[in-house]
Order: structure tokens, then C-alpha cells, then sequence
């Protein structure tokens, strides 16, 4: 079974910080992990996913993220905080394999104080 | 840019009434999903389809629900009987063929409302 852990349901910064938006999860099988951002009124956009390869991965809109095994991490990070990064942001696992489900953390909502 | 299309953006429908929400996959995507959000909740996994049936279902996905792709290219979530605390929005999402490339991704999401 596969689970997601977002620590904080809210994450207020101010414009021009550092964001971090924490997730932890666990999964039976080597993860394929995944954060989608959700705009209000809007869909699930994909900013970023970790497959195999470099455990450092850059999306879009300047995010980053780093999976890390022996942490069970994969914390979304943005060095300078934009107000139109203002959104509710998921992180989200799968085993990757066939018509296997993405499994999603509760979300965080980012809040960007002027 | 391919997308993902979601009909109708808004239903409201009358708790007991038979609702179909349709979503017009990516061409050339073969894996289906629906997904819910409860308003304020995480986003629920609820099934997944592939070669015309279904794969993988959640505890959620009772005898209610039903998924078919009818004329090959909707994928319809049908909810039998609606009860209020069905009020979500559902969200449609499509994967492409090649199994390496695990990113699905989603349309705008239909928003069901039973009064």
C-alpha cells in the first residue's frame, strides 16, 4: 500500500522567500512521486516527477524537488516566492507500473504575503 | 498543448438522479482514471481502466459507480442514485502508451453538486 504525508495544511510566506512544502511518503515498491499544483477553480497541473535517474528534479515555474530514499522525502522547494505561486499543491505516488492510481497526499496551500 | 476534456464543468443534479460525467481523453492516451475531491479533502483515487475495463478500483468505487468508454473515445463516470455527500469534484485524468512515462494528467474537472 502506498500512502503521502503533507505536514502543514497551510504555508504562509512572504514574496521573495523560500518555499518548502514538505511531503514524506511510503510505498512498498521503488516510488514514482509526483507534485501537481491546483489554481483556484482549475485543475491539477503537473509541476514536477521523480521516475529513476537523478534524485534532483526541476519543474516548472522555477520548483525544484529532491527525493531522497533514505528519508522518504520528496520536499518541493522555490527559492524566491512569486504571489502568483499562490495555490494548493499536491504530492502525489505511484509503483508506476500499468494502470496503477496516483495516490495523493491532502495538499498544502501556499499563501504568499506581500 | 493536448488536454484533457471534461463535460459539463458544473452539474447540479437531485439527490436520486443518474448522472454521467464524460471526459474526452488525450488521443493516443490508453490508461483512464477518475479521481474526487471532496471540497477542502484531498484528491481520492476512484478507478482506473484500461483495454476497455477496469483495472484498479477504490473502496469508494461501490455498485454506485460504473465507468465505460462506450464509442472509443469518452470515457464516461456514471453515479447511480446520487446522495449529497457525493458532492465532489471529479476529476478525469489519461496516461499516455508507453508505460515509462507515468505522468497523467488531468482535466479541469467536472463539479457535482446534489442538492
Amino acid at each position: 500500500a502506498q500512502s503521502v504525508t503533507q505536514l502543514g495544511s497551510h504555508v504562509s510566506v512572504s514574496e521573495g522567500a523560500l518555499v518548502l512544502l514538505r511531503c514524506n511518503y511510503s510505498s512498498s515498491v521503488p516510488p514514482y512521486l509526483f507534485w501537481y499544483v491546483q489554481y483556484p477553480n482549475q485543475g491539477l497541473q503537473l509541476l514536477l516527477k521523480y521516475t529513476t535517474g537523478a534524485t534532483l528534479v526541476k519543474g516548472i515555474n522555477g520548483f525544484e524537488a529532491e527525493f531522497k530514499k533514505s528519508e522518504t522525502s520528496f520536499h518541493l522547494t522555490k527559492p524566491s516566492a512569486h504571489m502568483s505561486d499562490a495555490a494548493e499543491y499536491f504530492c502525489a505516488v505511484s509503483s508506476g507500473g500499468g494502470a496503477d492510481g496516483l495516490t495523493f497526499g491532502k495538499g498544502t496551500h501556499l499563501i504568499i504575503q506581500p | 498543448e493536448p488536454e484533457v476534456t471534461q463535460t459539463p464543468s458544473h452539474q447540479v443534479t437531485q439527490m436520486g438522479q443518474e448522472v454521467i460525467l464524460r471526459c474526452v481523453p488525450i488521443s493516443n492516451h490508453l490508461y483512464f482514471y477518475w479521481y474526487r475531491q471532496i471540497l477542502g479533502q484531498k484528491v481520492e483515487f476512484l478507478v482506473s481502466f484500461y483495454n476497455n475495463e477496469i483495472s484498479e478500483k477504490s473502496e469508494i468505487f461501490d455498485d454506485q459507480f460504473s465507468v465505460e468508454r462506450p464509442d472509443g473515445s469518452n470515457f464516461t463516470l456514471k453515479i447511480r442514485s446520487t446522495k449529497l455527500e457525493d458532492s465532489a469534484m471529479y476529476f478525469c485524468a489519461t496516461r499516455p502508451r508507453d508505460k515509462r512515462n507515468t505522468e497523467a494528467f488531468f482535466g479541469q474537472g467536472t463539479r457535482l453538486t446534489v442538492v
